[in-house]
């Protein structure tokens, strides 16, 4: 069944980096763009941007823009997002959605709780 | 940036109640619109894209309309397994902004 998989939780420190991954199996992975969401403790969540696995072009909110960065590993079929220079205000739960009909199926959940 | 707006913020009903839930995009989207249900500590769940097309599987007791700028959501008759939040979403263009949701609960 086509299945979206993200990597477990990690705990950053402020200033640190954090890599999420994003497996996709189910379906051919070229033909979906996949987007990134994330979601704050109590709040509604937040669109990130999206990537075209075909050709690794990606598409930033404003708001990320410098410190965040999605690519792709087409031979695992795995899709990654990097988000640096991390404050207490990063802390969220962050999600992969594949593009189909809006945004049809989604990973678990990835938390990144940022704490000194 | 179009900004989604969608209202109540939060809402109680009784079991077999009809609810229902807008959303207004600052400027037309045409019917780039999908809604989400999302239960404590899940992901968000596709309800209804293109503001009235309801994916394979999901119950026919949910119904979008709307076009342009105003958006609704119906539940046609209210289960306690519908009680979410509902999040409306723009698709026609990045960036793709989320409403602030509404919290559904049953009375």
């Amino acid at each position: 069944q086509v299945q979206l998989v993200q990597s477990g939780a990690e705990v950053k420190s402020p200033g640190a980096s954090v890599k999420v991954s994003c497996k996709a199996s189910g379906y051919t992975v070229t033909i979906y763009y996949i987007h990134w969401v994330r979601q704050a403790p109590g709040q509604g969540p937040e669109w990130m941007g999206f990537i075209n696995p075909r050709d690794g072009s990606a598409t930033y909110a404003q708001k990320f823009q410098g410190r965040i960065a999605m690519t792709t590993d087409p031979s695992t079929s795995t899709l990654y997002m990097e988000l640096t220079s991390l404050t207490s205000d990063d802390t969220a739960v962050y999600y992969c959605a594949r593009e189909g009909s809006a945004l049809d199926v989604w990973g678990q959940g990835t938390m990144v709780p940022v704490s000194s | 940036d179009i900004r989604m707006t969608q209202s109540p913020s939060s809402l109680s009903a009784s079991v077999g109640d009809r609810v229902t839930i807008s959303c207004r995009a600052s400027q037309g989207i045409s019917n780039y619109l999908a809604w989400y249900q999302q239960k404590p500590g899940k992901s968000p769940k596709l309800l209804i894209y293109a503001a009235s097309a309801l994916p394979s599987g999901v119950p026919s007791r949910f119904s979008g309309s709307g076009s342009g700028t105003d958006f609704t959501l119906t539940i046609g008759s209210l289960q306690p397994e519908d009680v979410a939040t509902y999040y409306c979403q723009k698709y026609n263009g990045a960036p793709w902004t989320f409403g602030q949701g509404t919290k559904v609960d049953i009375k």
